[in-house]
């Protein structure tokens, strides 16, 4: 079955720029999602179709998707932006999430 | 604005069955796919099933192929997730999402419900 990988966390200052990768066979021919899920809450997409934005997400959150690997970047990382990061793709008709990545902005 | 709220999560012994609900407004509800996807106390996100707006397209993650079956009452703007065969492993927050593997939505889940817990225990 087809996986998605991702680091399990990641730590960043205010300001700084944040990445997180999502790697998986050939995923740069899928069409890759991100969501964004805060403690105690339900997830929310914050990237689709590899890198186009919601109306409602900021600037700041951007992505790209080439060869096996997707990027999620956010420029001028915010406290507010302290949460855990799901990748998705399909394959085969199939959802896949990526395990996540727990961003802590500290 | 969109809404999704789902409905009749709970605690159901191994072996035992459960529907789980998730009523939609805000949008032409004949227009999308929807999906479920689950979420186990303190773990990362599993897609669990999506359904064409139409009905006729059903797909199943091989953890609960046989065992779920996804439907959808264009009349009542609702989904459903009818569980059989309940595992303990199938404990997890139940999450209703607008989407699937279709172009519409540009095959992402747009939106999502605030979730239904169904717990799997004796």
């Amino acid at each position: 079955s087809y996986e998605l990988s991702q680091p399990p966390s990641l730590s960043v200052s205010p300001g700084q720029t944040a990445s997180i990768t999502c790697s998986g066979d050939d995923l740069g021919k899928k069409f890759t999602s991100w969501y964004q899920q805060r403690p105690g809450q339900s997830p929310v997409l914050v990237i689709y179709q590899n890198k186009r934005r919601p109306s409602e997400i900021p600037e700041r959150f951007s992505a790209s998707n080439s060869g096996n690997t997707a990027t999620l970047t956010i420029s001028g990382t915010q406290t507010m932006d302290e949460a855990d990061y799901y990748c998705q793709a399909w394959d085969s008709n199939t959802g896949v999430f990526g395990g996540g990545t727990k961003l802590t902005v500290l | 604005q969109v809404q999704l709220v789902e409905s009749g999560g709970g605690l159901v012994k191994p072996g035992g069955s459960l529907r789980v609900s998730c009523a939609a407004s805000g949008f032409i509800f004949s227009d999308y796919y929807m999906s479920w996807i689950r979420q186990a106390p303190g773990k990362g996100l599993e897609w669990v099933s999506y359904i064409s707006s139409s009905g006729n397209l059903i797909y199943y993650a091989d953890s609960v192929k046989g065992r779920f079956t996804i439907s959808r009452d264009s009349a009542k703007n609702t989904v459903y997730l009818h569980m059989n065969i309940l595992r303990d492993d199938d404990t997890a927050v139940y999450y209703c999402a607008r989407g699937g593997y279709s172009s519409v939505s540009g095959e992402a889940f747009d939106y999502w419900g605030q979730g239904t817990l169904v717990t799997v225990s004796s």
